[in-house]
């Protein structure tokens, strides 16, 4: 089973500010199988990002992901204040789909 | 846009049988894969199987022994089976329909399962 392990646990920032969310997969994934997914309290989780560095439909383009090696990186750039919320990773290049434990962006 | 909608019952009894039913509306439940996805209160997302329009399935080993899915392409309807159920299997569980190689596009609101006597 793959490991995904995120960092940091939680990120405090303030609105207009930089993000940048870390996965490290513990082997290497096939073809970028990697998503990021936006979690808001009392709500389901929403698709950001896949195939490690594609937006899904309607997410704007402040967000960005890129990949080296096993290491994957969720970039936000001016944070607005809806950003802020819990992200979690997965893996879908080897069964069974692995989530990583969550960043927890907080405003500062 | 498609819509999910998890249902069934909130609350199960130790060492009964867990039962949902995910509801596919405004899309197809053809050629595609669906999944059911957990959370318990406060913690991470766990993967517990998929299954695809034709019936074929598989599920994460943690819970293969005690998990069935099924499809009903005429309804518009997956369900989950969890057998065994004990108090670590209360948490909210998500049915999402996978993309390509299996992104999550489109997640139901989830459906809060409490395990209790």
């Amino acid at each position: 089973e793959i490991v995904l392990t995120q960092s940091p646990g939680t990120l405090s920032l303030s609105p207009g500010e930089r993000a940048t969310l870390s996965c490290r997969a513990s082997q290497t994934l096939s073809s970028s199988s990697l998503a990021w997914y936006q979690q808001r309290p009392g709500q389901a989780p929403r698709l950001v990002m896949y195939g490690a560095s594609s937006r899904a439909a309607d997410i704007p383009d402040r967000f960005s992901g890129s990949e080296s090696g096993t290491d994957f990186t969720l970039s936000i750039s001016r944070l607005e204040p809806e950003d802020f919320a819990v992200y979690y990773c997965q893996q879908y290049g080897s069964s069974p789909y692995t989530f990583g434990q969550g960043t927890k962006l907080e405003i500062k | 846009q498609v819509q999910l909608q998890e249902s069934g019952p909130g609350l199960v009894k130790p060492s009964e049988t867990l039962s949902l039913t995910c509801t596919v509306s405004g899309g197809s439940i053809n050629s595609y894969y669906w999944f059911w996805i957990r959370q318990p209160a406060g913690k991470g997302l766990e993967w517990i199987g998929r299954i695809y329009s034709s019936g074929s399935t598989h599920y994460s080993p943690s819970l293969n022994s005690r998990v069935t899915m099924s499809i009903d392409t005429s309804k518009k309807q997956f369900s989950l089976k969890l057998t065994s159920v004990t108090a670590a299997d209360t948490a909210v569980y998500y049915c999402a329909r996978g993309r390509g190689t299996h992104w999550l596009d489109n997640w139901g609101q989830g459906t809060l399962v409490t395990v209790s006597s």
